[in-house]
């Protein structure tokens, strides 16, 4: 496709349930990001992978959440057991290699209740 | 203190008029700069990067970047109630990550 694409685009889940959220990158970026945005904050880094390789999970605030690319293409984040706190839009972005403009999806509106 | 920090505003300017937006970083080795503009209820698109000190012009948008102060900014000419935005600062270290600043809200009064 011409953008990145996530889905879904609204999630409402009950409090312990499991959540999965999907990204489709730009064809051919080689680099995924995906960020974390709270109402009235700038988006938080969660993870970043190159290809299939995850480089950087400094940023997933728990060991519930997981994210995975294991083809180097489509990503998914994963969020075991949500919270109240974990309602966010999760954002997804690609690069190409070798660049740091980022291109976003038009996120997922996660909301636990 | 955040890596990267802007106002959060509101900032109003009337339309046609100039807007200046400003942002500082604290990681000494951050090497790209970004700005994007997020409208409410959508995603950050991308408008500017900034790679070298001085300025950067694309159309009406303006980038300025000073490293030895850690300074980047953004000018929006003939600013249009279309531009009406939360704009966010970015910058990017030695590898891909980049960090963004919380942003400030722009509102262009017709």
């Amino acid at each position: 496709g011409a953008g990145v694409s996530q889905s879904p685009r609204y999630k409402v889940a009950k409090r312990g349930q499991d959540v999965a959220l999907r990204c489709d990158p730009i064809s051919g970026h080689v680099s995924l990001f995906w960020y974390q945005q709270a109402l009235g904050q700038g988006p938080e880094f969660l993870t970043y992978f190159q290809n299939e390789a995850q480089l950087d999970k400094s940023g997933l605030p728990s060991d519930r959440f997981f994210a995975e690319r294991p083809e180097g293409s489509v990503s998914t984040l994963k969020i075991q057991r949500t919270q109240q706190e974990d309602s966010a839009v999760y954002l997804c972005a690609s690069s190409l290699e070798d660049s740091t403009e980022a291109f976003f999806g038009q996120g997922t509106r996660l909301t636990v209740v | 203190q955040k890596e990267v920090e802007q106002n959060s505003g509101p900032l109003s300017v009337p339309e046609g008029a100039i807007a200046s937006l400003n942002c500082t970083y604290s990681d000494r080795v951050s090497q790209s700069f970004f700005w994007y503009r997020q409208y409410s209820g959508k995603s950050p698109e991308l408008i500017m990067s900034i790679y070298s000190n001085g300025d950067k012009e694309d159309g009406r948008f303006t980038a300025q970047l000073n490293k030895a102060s850690q300074y980047v900014s953004l000018l929006i000419r003939d600013s249009q109630p279309s531009d009406s935005a939360t704009y966010l600062c970015a910058a990017s270290g030695g590898y891909q990550k980049v960090t963004f600043g919380t942003g400030t809200k722009l509102q262009v009064i017709p």
